[in-house]
Parts: C-alpha cells; sequence; structure tokens
C-alpha cells in the first residue's frame, strides 16, 4: 500500500516549457488535490477533484490545468511555465471531506 | 472574505514543557477543524480532527480544543520532545463543505 505517490520529485523548467505532475493513491479514494506551498504562503489549493472525470478550480488556477480521467490518477499540467509557478506542489486524496493524505512532493524551479 | 491566522513565528520551547500553538479564522463557519504536522522536504500528516460541537479532543499527548465563539483553536503537545520539533498546521472546510483551506503553519522547536 503506497498511499500517495507523485511523480517527478524534482524539476527544472525554461520559461515557457510545458510538463506534467501526476498523482496516484491506491487507496480509492474519491477526492484529490493538488495544493502549491511557498514559503510564508501555506497550502494554497490549485484545482481539486471530487470523483473520476471531474474537476473543479481551487484558490490558485490560473496557469494550470488538470484531468481526471481514471480515479487513482489526478494529473497537473503547466502548459507555459512562468518563474512564478517555482514552488513545491502537493497533491493528496480522501475519502470525504475528512482527514487528507498526501503525497511527498514536487520540487519545480521554473528559470 | 475567509482568513486563517496562524504565528508564523517560531516557537521555542525546553523539552518536557507544553507547547501551546493558535489557530484564528475569521469569516469561517467550520464544521470541523483539522490539525497537520509537517517536517521539512515532506508532506504534512493528519493528526487530529475536531468538530463544531466538540470542545476538546485529545490523543495521547496531543489536545485540540475549538472555540466557535471566539473562532480560535488552541492545539497542546504536553510533555514535549525534540522529535516534536516540526511545523503544524491547521485547516479549516470552507463554507461550501467541499475544500480545505491551510493556515501558514507555525513551526515549533523544542530543545533539549
Amino acid at each position: 500500500n503506497a498511499g500517495v505517490t507523485q511523480t517527478p520529485k524534482f524539476r527544472v523548467l525554461k520559461t515557457g516549457q510545458s510538463m506534467t505532475l501526476l498523482c496516484a493513491q491506491d487507496m480509492n479514494h474519491e477526492y484529490m488535490y493538488w495544493y502549491r506551498q511557498d514559503p510564508g504562503m501555506g497550502l494554497r489549493l490549485i484545482h481539486y477533484s471530487v470523483g473520476e472525470g471531474t474537476t473543479a478550480k481551487g484558490e490558485v488556477p490560473d496557469g494550470y490545468n488538470v484531468s481526471r480521467l481514471k480515479k487513482q490518477n489526478f494529473l497537473l499540467g503547466l502548459e507555459s511555465a512562468a518563474p512564478s509557478q517555482t514552488s513545491v506542489y502537493f497533491c493528496a486524496s480522501t475519502h470525504g471531506i475528512y482527514e487528507q493524505f498526501f503525497g511527498p512532493g514536487t520540487r519545480l524551479t521554473v528559470l | 472574505s475567509q482568513k486563517i491566522e496562524q504565528n508564523s513565528e517560531a516557537l521555542n520551547i525546553q523539552e518536557g514543557k507544553t507547547a501551546t500553538l493558535t489557530c484564528n479564522y475569521t469569516n469561517y463557519s467550520p464544521a470541523y477543524l483539522q490539525w497537520y504536522r509537517q517536517d521539512p522536504g515532506r508532506g504534512p500528516v493528519f493528526l487530529l480532527l475536531i468538530r463544531e460541537n466538540e470542545k476538546e479532543k485529545r490523543k495521547e499527548r496531543l489536545k485540540v480544543t475549538f472555540d466557535t465563539t471566539l473562532k480560535q483553536s488552541l492545539f497542546h503537545i504536553t510533555a514535549s520532545q525534540p522529535a516534536d520539533s516540526a511545523t503544524y498546521l491547521c485547516a479549516l472546510e470552507n463554507n461550501a463543505g467541499n475544500m480545505l483551506t491551510f493556515g501558514g503553519g507555525t513551526r515549533l522547536m523544542v530543545k533539549p
């Protein structure tokens, strides 16, 4: 039982490049979330999903897109990376609106 | 707008003492509040959940209180240990009830 896994762990991009972050969970959770964490800002919700095939915007969705084609996977895409998107990205999942299980994070640097 | 405040300054205490962390919020009417622990370079880990009709909840050396009148939660660690050193985050469900909003966290340093 791996819990929540994230791929990759680290990535460096140049401005304008695109990439996809993958989150996978093996707990059969309905809800999945993408957060970013910046120093002094806490965790901020980017997008979330309440079930396979559904997505919704969070607090800071601009510049990101998501897809939930399979229940166990939640993908976060950056179409044209900007330096302001340098951050640590966390994925989380939960059965409902209770405790969330977090992945280990992806550290992204955009030059 | 909805706002959650945690003391951004680190809390330094001596081993064996009780650590008390504060979470204040405005413009929320949460049905429950959660506390998480985050170690450097890792994702947050759930610790406790307290509902609006519960004044206090305990788990081993941890105690959480929830005062919906004051709009405040206190998080206590009794008999603190250096291993308790971490950042502690509080989180509230939003008014729509479909997501959590996190505070900025308070870093706790327990000195031996």
